[in-house]
């Protein structure tokens, strides 16, 4: 079974500061996929990233860099110089090929406040 | 190239009341998958659709279901409308290459209130 896990529920940080959002998995699967999404208040979830399980390479994308950790199961992201336009609903998600079809499983997601 | 479009924005029905929503995926893309959100349960997956057949199904009670067309437009349609059935529901469209590892790409979503 696929699991996903976003222990933050709510985080608040001053403009400027950096701030990293927590995201374990659970998965069977030898080969898999790991995603971010954000969604802001306007409710449209948008794609940022993705990683498969053979890369763990991080990735940094101007202010937006992701660890991804198989050895704990990690795929930590962190914002840095935080502005108020990354105040959104992140989602870490899980995909794998299940029966020819593409299984995905979403965390609960961290609500992150970006406080001018 | 136009993202993926759900129609209407915003509904308000009555319990007992059913409801259909619309969704257009992006050009091209032959999935289309359905979420339910509200604030205590987060994203709940309803169903999944490809070349018209559902391919897989959330633990949902069978008043939520849903179609495919040919042009990859799908719907959900929502019976005997209940009060926790509020929610903004999603809709998300991807290329789906049999890798399963294609982005979702989501609709701003439909935002229901049942009264």
């Amino acid at each position: 079974a696929q699991k996903v896990t976003q222990a933050q529920t709510e985080i608040s940080v001053v403009e400027k500061e950096d701030v990293t959002l927590d995201c374990v998995y659970e998965t069977r699967d030898t080969t898999y996929y790991l995603f971010w999404y954000k969604q802001p208040p306007s409710g449209e979830l948008v794609f940022l990233i993705r990683r498969n399980s053979f890369d763990e390479q991080n990735e940094i994308s101007g202010r937006y860099s992701w660890n991804f950790q198989k050895s704990t199961s990690s795929f930590n992201f962190t914002i840095t110089a935080s502005q108020v336009v990354d105040s959104a609903v992140y989602f870490c998600a899980l995909s794998a090929l299940r029966g020819g079809y593409q299984k995905v499983t979403f965390g609960t997601g961290t609500k992150l406040q970006v406080i001018p | 190239k136009a993202g993926v479009t759900q129609t209407p924005r915003y509904l308000i029905k009555t319990r007992g009341q059913q409801v259909t929503l619309s969704c257009s995926p992006i050009s091209g893309h032959r999935s289309v998958s359905w979420y339910q959100q509200t604030p205590g349960q987060g994203l709940q997956f309803l169903f999944e659709y490809f070349s018209e057949t559902q391919r897989n199904k959330g633990n949902f009670p069978g008043r939520f279901s849903g179609r495919q067309f040919s042009n990859s437009r799908s719907e959900m349609n929502v019976s005997t409308l209940e009060l926790g059935d509020s929610a903004l529901y999603l809709c998300a469209s991807s290329l789906d290459m049999g890798q399963g590892n294609s982005p979702l790409h989501f609709g701003n979503g439909t935002r229901l209130t049942v009264t």
